[in-house]
């Protein structure tokens, strides 16, 4: 059973460019949640989205940022016009229902030159 | 959501009992308990959960006191592969089921 699958491990973009992440959840999951890690801090919530819906997004910035998760597909994260400040480690995690376990995938480590 | 406590860190002795304390003294009754751990440059892990009665599974045991205030995560024969940073966690479900991740506690075991 695969696990959570996230897409590029590894991102490099340059200032002012667009960033695309991706989270296949687990299979059954119709529930995705994205969280950010910065350098030496801990994991914060970004975003929490049921197919097609965005449940919760208290943790996005208010600009620049966005989360889709579509009927088909894998959710997006993304982030345009990129700055410095937006490097870190964003995690995608899933689960089949709000009130189970949620499981991460190994996370896009975004560097910003 | 709750907030909890846990010391900055601990260490143990390889095949012995890691031990690992959490302090959640306002949580709500409908408010769970989870454990996660994150090994370097990996993403959480789930460990186990529980509401009020204690928990176990292939990975740990989960112990609660009886009003709930604090728990302790037992991993009974610690390996190296268990030096991590380990996160208490109290959470609703539903509509906010969010994850609030603390500093945790970081267990080094030692050979």
């Amino acid at each position: 059973n695969a696990g959570v699958m996230q897409n590029p491990r590894h991102l490099v973009r340059r200032r002012g460019q667009e960033a695309r992440l991706r989270c296949s959840p687990m299979k059954g999951h119709s529930h995705v949640y994205w969280y950010r890690q910065l350098p030496e801090e801990g994991l914060k919530f970004m975003v929490y989205l049921q197919k097609e819906n965005i449940i919760d997004e208290s943790g996005m910035p208010k600009e620049r940022f966005s989360a889709e998760f579509p009927k088909e597909g894998p959710s997006i994260l993304r982030i345009q016009q990129v700055v410095r400040g937006d490097s870190a480690a964003y995690f995608c995690a899933s689960s089949p229902y709000s009130n189970q376990p949620q499981h991460f995938g190994d996370g896009t480590r975004l560097s910003i030159l | 959501d709750a907030k909890t406590t846990q010391p900055p860190s601990m260490d143990c002795a390889e095949g012995r009992a890691a031990n690992l304390p959490c302090n959640h003294s306002t949580i709500s009754g409908n408010e769970y308990v989870y454990w996660y751990r994150q090994i370097h440059s990996q993403g959480p892990q789930y460990i186990i959960h529980g509401l009020k009665n204690n928990e176990t599974n292939e990975m740990a045991s989960l112990i609660i006191t009886e009003d709930r205030k604090s728990s302790t995560l037992i991993l009974p024969h610690a390996t190296l592969r268990d030096t991590a940073v380990y996160y208490c966690i109290v959470r609703v479900t539903g509509a906010n089921s969010k994850l609030t991740f603390g500093k945790g506690i970081t267990l080094s075991v030692r050979p």
